[in-house]
């Protein structure tokens, strides 16, 4: 049963620059969340995707979208990319629940940008 | 608005002795759910044990408790017998209330502990 999976790795940017960056849930979920973790700080949470929808956003400036398939694998696409968006990104899995009952959600390993 | 309070940037124990991790949480909703999580070097973030606000029993999970202290909004992690592979990041963190018919899960982390473990 694979878990969460992240591509890239790692990454380098330059400033201006566009990146797309990909996850894959674990088998049997359908919601997947992307936090940014900069250096010595907890994730922050970017945004969710359900059902192919953006359901629910964090503090982040319009550079910062997504998008998520019929396979529930998800996409976070940033533009313009700045030197303060050097930082791990998290990717989430889990299982939506109309009664907010379930608590499982699997992190994947992370993508490492750096913007230079 | 939620927040996550955890005061000890850094802490160390010998293997085998037990260790308390702190946490507060500051939220005005009567339902929520508290995690802590366990962050290597690696990077990835570890689920370790999961609270909800109205359990009457706190959570335990291996090695892991939790002491949860709703009156005092405290939701401090107990590891007992600690070992070297502990060594990590720790970080407490709480779900937020909203979303899809009130479920969501957007979780609110902390700043985080670093634990190292002494041989």
């Amino acid at each position: 049963d694979a878990g969460v999976t992240q591509s890239p790795t790692h990454l380098i940017k330059t400033r201006g620059q566009q990146v797309t960056l990909r996850c894959s849930p674990k088998s049997g979920h359908d919601t997947v969340s992307w936090y940014q973790q900069a250096l010595g700080q907890g994730p922050q949470f970017i945004f969710q995707y359900y059902e192919e929808e953006e359901r629910q956003r964090g503090n982040f400036p319009d550079r910062f979208s997504g998008h998520q398939f019929p396979n529930y694998s998800s996409e976070l696409n940033v533009n313009a990319l700045l030197l303060g968006d050097s930082a791990l990104y998290l990717c989430a899995s889990s299982l939506a629940s109309l009664a907010g009952l379930t608590y499982e959600q699997y992190f994947g390993p992370g993508t490492r940008l750096t913007v230079t | 608005a939620q927040k996550i309070t955890q005061t000890q940037p850094g802490m160390f124990v010998q293997e085998k002795e037990a260790v308390t991790l702190d946490c507060t949480y500051d939220t005005s909703d009567q339902s929520y759910g508290l995690f802590w999580y366990k962050q290597p070097s690696s990077g990835e973030m570890i689920f370790l044990i999961y609270q909800g606000s109205y359990d009457e029993q706190n959570a335990t999970e291996g090695r892991y408790s939790l002491n949860f202290q709703k009156a005092r909004k405290s939701a401090n992690l107990v590891i007992s017998a600690s070992q070297l592979g502990d060594s990590a990041m720790y970080f407490c963190a709480m779900r937020e209330w909203g979303g899809i018919g009130g479920a969501t899960n957007k979780l609110i982390f902390g700043t985080g502990t670093l634990l190292a473990v002494q041989p």
